[in-house]
This record gives C-alpha cells, sequence and structure tokens, in this order.
C-alpha cells in the first residue's frame, strides 16, 4: 500500500486560512486520495477526497499537485472546533481499506 | 440518510470474558462494513471488513472475530478477552469502490 508523509503537528490562529501538506510519491494512477479527521474520543470523520483535480465541499477544499505526488487540505477559516488529528490517505478500490497513518495533529489559537 | 450505530460506547471486561460488539446501519443496503481498532496514542488498524452477508475478510491475526448476520449489522466476538485487547474499537460502512468510509461513534473496551 501507497503511503503518505504528514507533519506530525501544526498550529494555527482562529479564523485564519489553514494549509495542512500530505506527500505521496509512491501514488499510483487508480489511488484516490481521502482526508479524514478525528476529534478526541471521537470516530474519525470523512472531510474530503479526490483523485486528479481540486475539489471543494463545504467542510474543505483539496489543491492536488499535477504530479499527483502531493495534495494540501485547505480549511479557509479555522474555527476551535477544526483542532484534531488529520489523516491524509490513499484509497485504492481494489482492496477497499484504509491505511491510516499517524496524521497532524492542528492546534486552533483563539 | 444514512446512520451508524455501535453499542456500548464504554466496556470493562476481565481477561478471559467472552465479547460481542454490535454495530447496525440504517438507510442504505448491502453496505461495505469494517471495523478498526485504535490503540491509545496510535493510529486506527483494519481488523475485518465484509462486502455483504457471511463475507469477512480478516486483516490481521489475532484473538478477534467477525459476522456478518445480517445485510446491516456487523458483529465483533471473542471467546476469552486477553489485556491486549484493549482499546478503542470503530465500525464504519461505505458504498465500496472509492467511496469514503463513515464512521461510528467506536466502544471504548477496558480489559482488567
Amino acid at each position: 500500500d501507497a503511503k503518505t508523509t504528514q507533519p506530525n503537528s501544526m498550529e494555527s490562529n482562529e479564523e485564519e486560512p489553514v494549509h495542512l501538506p500530505c506527500n505521496h510519491s509512491t501514488i499510483s494512477g487508480t489511488d484516490y486520495i481521502h482526508w479524514y479527521r478525528q476529534l478526541p474520543s471521537q470516530g474519525p470523520e470523512y472531510v474530503i477526497h479526490g483523485l486528479t483535480s481540486n475539489v471543494n465541499n463545504r467542510m474543505a477544499s483539496l489543491a492536488i499537485a499535477e504530479d499527483r505526488k502531493s495534495s494540501t487540505l485547505i480549511l479557509h477559516r479555522a474555527t476551535l472546533r477544526d483542532a484534531a488529528v488529520y489523516y491524509c490517505i490513499l484509497f485504492s478500490g481494489n482492496t477497499g481499506k484504509l491505511i491510516f497513518g499517524q496524521g497532524t495533529t492542528l492546534q486552533v489559537k483563539p | 440518510s444514512q446512520t451508524i450505530h455501535q453499542w456500548p460506547a464504554t466496556l470493562v471486561q476481565p481477561v478471559g470474558s467472552p465479547l460481542s460488539l454490535e454495530c447496525t446501519v440504517e438507510g442504505t443496503s448491502n453496505p461495505n462494513l469494517y471495523w478498526y481498532r485504535q490503540a491509545a496514542g496510535r493510529g486506527l488498524q483494519l481488523l475485518f471488513y465484509s462486502v455483504g452477508i457471511g463475507q469477512i475478510s480478516s486483516e490481521v491475526p489475532q484473538n478477534l472475530s467477525a459476522s456478518r448476520p445480517q445485510d446491516r449489522q456487523f458483529i465483533l466476538s471473542s471467546k476469552k478477552l486477553l489485556l491486549s485487547d484493549s482499546g478503542f474499537y470503530l465500525c464504519a460502512w461505505s458504498f465500496g469502490g472509492n467511496q469514503p468510509q463513515h464512521f461510528g461513534d467506536g466502544t471504548r473496551l477496558s480489559i482488567l
């Protein structure tokens, strides 16, 4: 399974944009890029996913590099409720398996 | 809309006792179902997944088993719990393919 690399932790100020990077240099052509987040003592929550083109939804935006070897999750205005562990995962429908790494712990300061 | 239910939320069991955790999904049919475990301070590990009734794939050798007696019901079991079975157990469902997975609120299992 292809792996991802994320910073262990990041900090942001409330109401400012946050850019969470993810490197996935061994991504294959059929791998989708999925992002989940996990708040303390809760199950992971799906955030966004994409294949090649940038994606937007009500929670966030996903910017995917042209060579697909990296991507960035963008939270446009961080709130205190966005403090969580964010996981970048390469997902292949062939296996149907999500392989979770350690993720990035995002702290949001008021 | 679809919802996923897991129970109980918290469970304390003695070593050697049996276990049964249940997960049900509402609002969809023939979902893919998953059991994950998260040890303290660590990432999630996939334990089992199922693409249909009676179809179970195990990801890691362990003291646990899974069953899917009905389309939207997924059960995690053990005959004799070990201390190492402690953790946060999460059930998830998806439509399959490249569609995202949706998680329940989890069961925190402590073994004494």
